[in-house]
């Protein structure tokens, strides 16, 4: 799978959005975009994932970039229990067969 | 929602001792984990298997096996447990169909002394 780089912490307030940046250049056309989320002391927890076309769910927004080199994770309201490692993995589907390969992720702080 | 239930929060246990980590989920999940995480590390996979009786080495088997008897049950085993193997355990299972969407457990510390 290829590489991702991530920033290693941020901070952002409550109740304000923040964009976690992703950057994948080595990504191959059958690559998806994945983030986990590891909250203190809980194991990661799937977030959202998506292939070329920006992703909404409950939980936060994806956009990834036209050429998919890089993307962002976006939460639209920060709260404290946003803080968290937040990873960003790419997945060649039906090659990775769930093994999913953890980088060091971005630690978030979240300031009331 | 899914559950993936482990054993123990915290454990704690001597140099050469064997040692078992178990590991259930409740959704009927073909695909199970078992990854160890360690500061400046990040996650990684220990052994993983897509069915009962079937397991594949991850990236550090080395010291550990597992066991698979029933489809919602994976065990981690370490043989003769070592300090170096002090980490916390993390178990995860996700459907063949979706198998990149993983749902973890709340770990396990383990402290080797």
């Amino acid at each position: 799978d290829a590489k991702t780089t991530q920033p290693n912490s941020m901070e952002s307030n409550e109740e304000e959005p923040v964009h976690l940046p992703c950057n994948h250049s080595t990504i191959s056309g059958t690559d998806y975009i994945h983030w986990y989320r590891q909250l203190p002391s809980q194991g990661p927890e799937y977030v959202i994932h998506g292939l070329t076309s920006n992703v909404n769910n409950r939980m936060a927004s994806l956009a990834i970039a036209e050429d998919r080199k890089s993307s962002t994770l976006i939460l639209h309201r920060a709260t404290l229990r946003d803080a968290a490692v937040y990873y960003c993995i790419l997945i060649n589907y039906g090659g990775s067969q769930g093994n999913l390969i953890f980088g060091k992720g971005t630690k978030l702080s979240v300031k009331p | 929602d899914v559950k993936v239930t482990q054993s123990s929060r915290y454990l704690v246990k001597r140099t050469g001792e064997k040692v078992f980590l178990e590991c259930v989920q409740d959704m009927d999940h073909e695909n199970m984990f078992w990854y160890r995480q360690d500061p400046g590390l990040g996650l990684r996979l220990i052994y993983f298997s897509y069915d009962v009786k079937m397991k594949e080495k991850g990236d550090i088997p080395e010291g550990y096996s597992v066991s698979r008897e029933k489809k919602e049950r994976f065990s981690l085993i370490l043989e003769s447990a070592s300090t170096n193997q002090t980490s916390m355990y993390l178990c995860a299972s996700s459907l063949v169909q979706d198998s990149e969407k993983l749902f973890f457990g709340s770990g396990t510390q383990l402290s080797v002394l």
